[in-house]
């Protein structure tokens, strides 16, 4: 299965600045996926990455907001931009193998 | 469309059974299941495609009936590793459409 490095863990943010998160695969994936936990909440997807085209977005997301690069087939980013407390969250990153997902360890954004 | 779990949350005593629904308004083309510990990432339990299967994975099984759009998971002679919080996703493409939509989750607690 799949190893996916996801930093930084956590991060304590000012208001109106930007977050960027770091999701590492120790294999080539072709989509790769980014979601958001609020505490106690359920994973929802905040859109996919594929490698060579435009993120694809989910109803409720951005890209000026949520701003995704996917430069190989083992790397993505995810920055949250003009951050709020609203923002406060657990971002996941997952890939797909196999049909099955495989979730990074998390990024817990804390926004003052 | 995110499916619909029940129950929300239940607690058990070492050794006893449990289990989880999934329900979906739409067709669906497989459903996931998932564990997630407290602060830890989902982890992977289970896949059931189109088709009415059903699966085992030591004592954890689950079943899907298309007809019905459901799927159920069952815990037996649960251990106390099996707490946490399960989620059902559920994806209707399938292919390069690929989009989980998870469940609100069942919160699983197992006491000694």
């Amino acid at each position: 299965s799949a190893v996916i490095s996801q930093k930084p863990s956590r991060d304590i943010c000012q208001r109106g600045t930007s977050l960027t998160i770091q999701c590492q695969v120790d294999s080539q994936v072709t989509m790769m996926f980014w979601y958001r936990q609020q505490p106690g909440q359920s994973l929802t997807l905040i859109a996919t990455a594929n490698q060579g085209s435009e993120a694809t977005y989910e109803s409720g997301f951005v890209i000026d907001k949520f701003p995704i690069s996917r430069p190989n087939l083992t790397f993505s980013t995810l920055t949250v931009s003009n951050l709020s407390p609203e923002d406060s969250s657990i971002y996941l990153c997952s890939v797909r193998e196999n049909e099955k997902l495989f979730f990074g360890s998390g990024t817990q954004l804390s926004v003052l | 469309q995110q499916p619909v779990q029940s129950p929300q949350a239940v607690i058990l005593r070492e050794g006893e059974d449990a289990v989880i629904n999934c329900s979906s308004s739409k067709a669906l083309y497989s459903v996931h299941w998932y564990r997630q510990k407290h602060g830890e990432a989902p982890v992977f339990l289970m896949i059931l495609l189109k088709g009415g299967e059903q699966k085992g994975h030591e004592k954890i099984s689950a079943s899907f009936n298309e007809k019905k759009q459901q799927s159920s998971l069952y815990l037996t002679a649960s251990q106390l590793s099996y707490s946490g919080t399960y989620f059902c996703g559920t994806e209707m493409g399938g292919g390069s459409n690929y989009k989980l939509t998870f469940g609100k989750g069942t919160l699983l607690t197992v006491n000694p």
